[in-house]
């Protein structure tokens, strides 16, 4: 089965600290796509950064980068230069072969002032 | 470009009653999914649209939950009789469709949160 799991329930960082949540996840597939899903207290859900399993370098997107190991089936999202609009409940997500996106339980952010 | 939207945004209602959510995609977005989180768990698949089609709809969790997508527009999802596990924020999500299969990066909706007492 394919699993996506997320082992911290709750992070909080100072604001422009650098924080690093983890998720790693298990499938047979060889080619899949990988994502963080953020959403704020408002409740929309965004994407914030995709990952192709076949691409080695790591997706960036300015304040955020993934460290994507292939082999440990690990995949970190790292938020340099943390601000208090990153508070936020994070899921990291796959999608398989079949399209539909699995989610991990999430780890909810907290950045302090 | 406006996104996707759910409505209503929040529900309360009594077990055994009917409630039908609603789903907007982005326009010109094939492909709608239907997603649910119920407390402390993960968000859930539970059905894929491919137009007016559905795809695949492994997740639906019973024969109370009745999704349509007529003229492959907007869609719904109706739960009759709702019981109090069904309790949870329902997203929608949808995707282009291009070359034969649904682009991976799905964008989602507001969700709606269901409460059934």
């Amino acid at each position: 089965a394919q699993t996506v799991t997320q082992s911290q329930p709750e992070m909080s960082v100072q604001e422009a600290e650098t924080v690093t949540l983890s998720c790693t996840y298990d499938t047979s597939e060889s080619n899949y796509y990988l994502f963080w899903y953020k959403q704020p207290p408002s409740r929309q859900m965004i994407l914030v950064i995709r990952q192709e399993a076949y691409k080695q370098q790591n997706a960036t997107e300015n304040r955020f980068s993934v460290n994507f190991q292939k082999a440990a089936k690990s995949f970190s999202l790292k938020i340099s230069d943390s601000q208090l609009g990153d508070t936020a409940m994070y899921f990291c997500a796959s999608s398989f072969r079949d399209d539909k996106i699995i989610f991990g339980k999430g780890t909810r952010l907290h950045i302090l002032p | 470009e406006a996104g996707v939207t759910q409505f209503p945004s929040h529900s309360v209602i009594e077990k055994g009653q009917t409630v039908t959510l609603r789903c907007d995609p982005i326009s010109g977005h094939d492909n709608l999914y239907w997603y649910r989180r119920v407390m402390g768990k993960e968000i859930k698949f539970l059905l894929h649209f491919v137009k007016e089609s559905k795809q695949d709809e492994s997740g639906m969790p019973n024969n109370r939950f009745l999704a349509e997508r007529t003229g492959g527009t907007y869609s719904t999802l109706k739960v009759q009789p709702a019981e109090l596990e069904d309790s949870g924020v329902y997203f929608c999500a949808s995707s282009e469709w291009l070359s034969g299969r649904a682009l991976e990066t799905q964008y989602f909706g507001p969700g709606t949160r269901l409460l059934v007492l």
